[in-house]
């Protein structure tokens, strides 16, 4: 069974700091994608990203960036000069082969102050 | 403006009534969902569809039912035998394997 674990439930940081949201997961299949969401305050998820098993490139967009590692199971994502506006939740899911269902992990409430 | 709304924002109800949470969508994509979010947790799924007058239960079904006539539409009723119904609820529907959610329903049951 797939599962996904982001064991940050909070984060703290003040402006300007870079933070990175970690996400772990578990999947028997060699098919699979990965996702970030960001749920700000409204409580609509915007979609950030996707990544599929056989891609391990790095992402960067802007001041996102993606690393992604199969040997350690791991999808992390780093914002880099948090603004205010980056306070949200963040979740981390998963997707196996054909099957298109999403497995969320329980999210990281993300709080940048000023 | 294409994209996926959900009606009302806010829904309050009595215990014992049933009540049903509608999401539209105009992206022309063939499958829809419905997701549960409570406090602290993560998303889970209730029902989805891929496609019209098809439609699979997802990991927490029990007390909830559903329909697809159209395309657009994929409504999600809570019924009274769903025992915890207070709740969050996002609708999405998705394109090449990527979901797009709505702006979500929150309902009280009291």
């Amino acid at each position: 069974a797939q599962k996904v674990t982001q064991a940050q439930t909070e984060i703290s940081v003040v402006e300007k700091e870079d933070v990175t949201l970690d996400c772990v997961y578990e999947t028997r299949d060699t098919t699979y994608y990965l996702f970030w969401y960001k749920q700000p305050p409204s409580g609509e998820l915007v979609f950030l990203i996707r990544r599929n098993s056989f891609d391990e490139q790095n992402e960067i967009s802007g001041r996102y960036s993606w690393n992604f590692q199969k040997s350690t199971s791991s999808f992390n994502f780093t914002i880099t000069a948090s603004q205010v506006v980056d306070s949200a939740v963040y979740f981390c899911a998963l997707s196996e082969g054909s099957n298109y269902k999403l497995t969320f992990g329980k999210g990281t409430l993300l709080t940048v102050n000023p | 403006d294409g994209g996926i709304t959900q009606s009302p924002k806010y829904l309050f109800r009595k215990e014992g009534q049933n009540v049903t949470l509608s999401c539209e969508q105009n992206l022309n994509h063939d499958a829809m969902y419905w997701y549960r979010q409570d406090p602290g947790q993560g998303l889970r799924l209730i029902y989805y569809s891929q496609i019209v007058n098809d439609f699979q239960k997802g990991d927490i079904a029990e007390g909830y039912s559903v329909s697809r006539e159209k395309k657009e539409s994929f409504p999600l009723t809570v019924t009274s035998a769903q025992k915890n119904p207070t709740a969050f609820y996002l609708c999405a529907s998705s394109i090449a394997g990527v979901e797009y959610f709505g702006p979500g329903t929150r309902l009280t049951v009291t």
